[in-house]
């Protein structure tokens, strides 16, 4: 079975700079697929990032970027130039072969003036 | 129209209540789901609808009671459920089963309390 750990379960950064959120992940499968997922409090989950396992290339979308390394089973998201909106729980998932996402447990990031 | 729906936004119910939620969305998705999401916690999974059809169980009491009329929307009935069944309830919808669209997009939840 697949797991996530995310092993902060809260971190917090000063506004305009930047924070890097770990998970790292257990798979046997070859191909899948990793997400950060964005809960702000009390808002709606929203997706921030995606990346396939088969491409080498790290996913960026203009603040936010990841850091895979798929033979240490890692994916990281860093978050540059932070700002107050970013404040929220963040969800590592993974996607394999079934069409279940298995979430981490969540880092929740404050983001302070 | 990128959105998935939920309605009601929250819902207080007693233990002999029967009561239902509704989800909706109006992407063409083929995937619809159910989580429960508990304060603080990731969400669990309850169930997946594929084309309509249930495809994943993940052993819900059978006080939950998921529905798919179409692939448009997704129910969920309620009935004689317990104070620990409170929580907020995530619907998300994805485009399908092949894995490179199963990006899921969720709807804002219905807040759940039983009393």
């Amino acid at each position: 079975a697949q797991t996530v750990t995310q092993s902060q379960p809260e971190m917090s950064v000063q506004e305009a700079e930047t924070v890097t959120l770990s998970c790292t992940y257990d798979t046997s499968e070859s191909n899948y697929y990793l997400f950060w997922y964005k809960q702000p409090p009390s808002r709606q989950m929203i997706l921030v990032i995606r990346q396939e396992a088969y491409k080498q290339q790290n996913a960026t979308e203009n603040r936010f970027s990841v850091n895979f390394q798929k033979a240490a089973k890692s994916f990281s998201l860093k978050i540059s130039d932070s700002q107050l909106g970013d404040t929220a729980m963040y969800f590592c998932a993974f996607e394999g072969g079934s069409e279940k996402l298995v979430f981490g447990k969540g880092t929740k990031l404050t983001v302070n003036p | 129209d990128t959105e998935v729906t939920q309605t009601p936004k929250h819902l207080v119910m007693g233990m002999t209540n029967k009561k239902s939620l509704k989800c909706e969305q109006h992407m063409g998705h083929r995937a619809m789901y159910w989580y429960k999401q508990k304060a603080k916690k990731p969400p669990e999974l309850m169930f997946v609808y594929s084309y309509e059809k249930l495809s994943i169980n993940e052993s819900v009491p059978s006080r939950f009671s998921p529905e798919c009329p179409n692939s448009s929307l997704l129910n969920l009935h309620l009935h004689a459920l317990q104070p620990e069944d409170s929580a907020l309830y995530l619907c998300a919808s994805s485009q399908g089963s092949v894995a490179a669209l199963r990006e899921q997009f969720f709807g804002p939840g219905t807040r759940l309390t039983v009393l």
